[in-house]
């Protein structure tokens, strides 16, 4: 079955650290990637997605995120974080086709320490 | 509005009863879709609409769901003799064309005593 397995659950940073959140899917075939972020008390909104080409792609608030495909990956980095990072982030996948369902990971809780 | 607007955003309601959640997407957007969110899970896929038709059901869990989009607009999903089982936070989402880009709401926390 297809799945997107995100590597930490929770993670605790100080200021300017630097970030990457991991995130390995299951599907051999063509995908359509994507990065959303929900703050608290807000809404889940789209940090970065990936279609085709580059395989680093940039978001908003100085996010990355590098495709790598022999490794089924596309973990999101950021140089340094700042206290207004700390939120929920889900990593999800779209089949290339499926223009219905994305298959989402767990999700991972960041808490950035001023 | 600006945004997909999700009412009402908490329901609490008893075993048994009928329930219905309504989500009003972004204006244009022909694409519609309802996720479900439990603790500490990612959002889990229920139904997509494109324009007035259901185009993928295949996440209702069971025939207790159901949802309508009857002008191609505003969606209600509706939920019958709901289950302790049932609660989770249940998320709309809009887009102008059947992406995974995805505009969601705020979501309908929906508590099932």
């Amino acid at each position: 079955a297809q799945s997107v397995s995100q590597h930490n659950h929770h993670v605790i940073l100080s200021e300017a650290a630097s970030l990457e959140l991991g995130c390995n899917y299951s599907y051999g075939g063509t995908v359509n990637l994507f990065w959303y972020v929900q703050y608290p008390g807000q809404h889940l909104q789209l940090l970065l997605k990936y279609f085709s080409g580059d395989p680093l792609v940039k978001g908003i608030k100085g996010f990355e995120a590098e495709f790598i495909k022999s490794k089924f990956s596309f973990n999101l980095r950021k140089p340094s974080v700042q206290w207004s990072d700390t939120a929920e982030y889900f990593c999800a996948v779209q089949p290339a086709g499926n223009n219905r369902k994305l298959i989402w990971g767990l999700g991972t809780s960041l808490a950035v320490n001023p | 509005g600006a945004g997909v607007s999700q009412t009402p955003s908490n329901k609490v309601t008893e075993k048994g009863k009928y329930v219905e959640l309504r989500c009003d997407p972004i204006s244009g957007h022909t694409a519609l879709y309802w996720y479900r969110q439990s603790l500490g899970q990612g959002p889990e896929f229920l139904i997509y609409f494109q324009g007035t038709g259901a185009a993928d059901d295949s996440g209702l869990p069971n025939d207790r769901f159901f949802a309508v989009r009857p002008e191609g607009s505003v969606s209600t999903l509706k939920i019958q003799r709901t289950e302790r089982g049932d609660s989770a936070v249940y998320l709309c989402a809009s887009s102008p064309i059947p992406t995974g880009e995805l505009f969601f709401g705020e979501g309908s926390r929906l508590t099932v005593l």
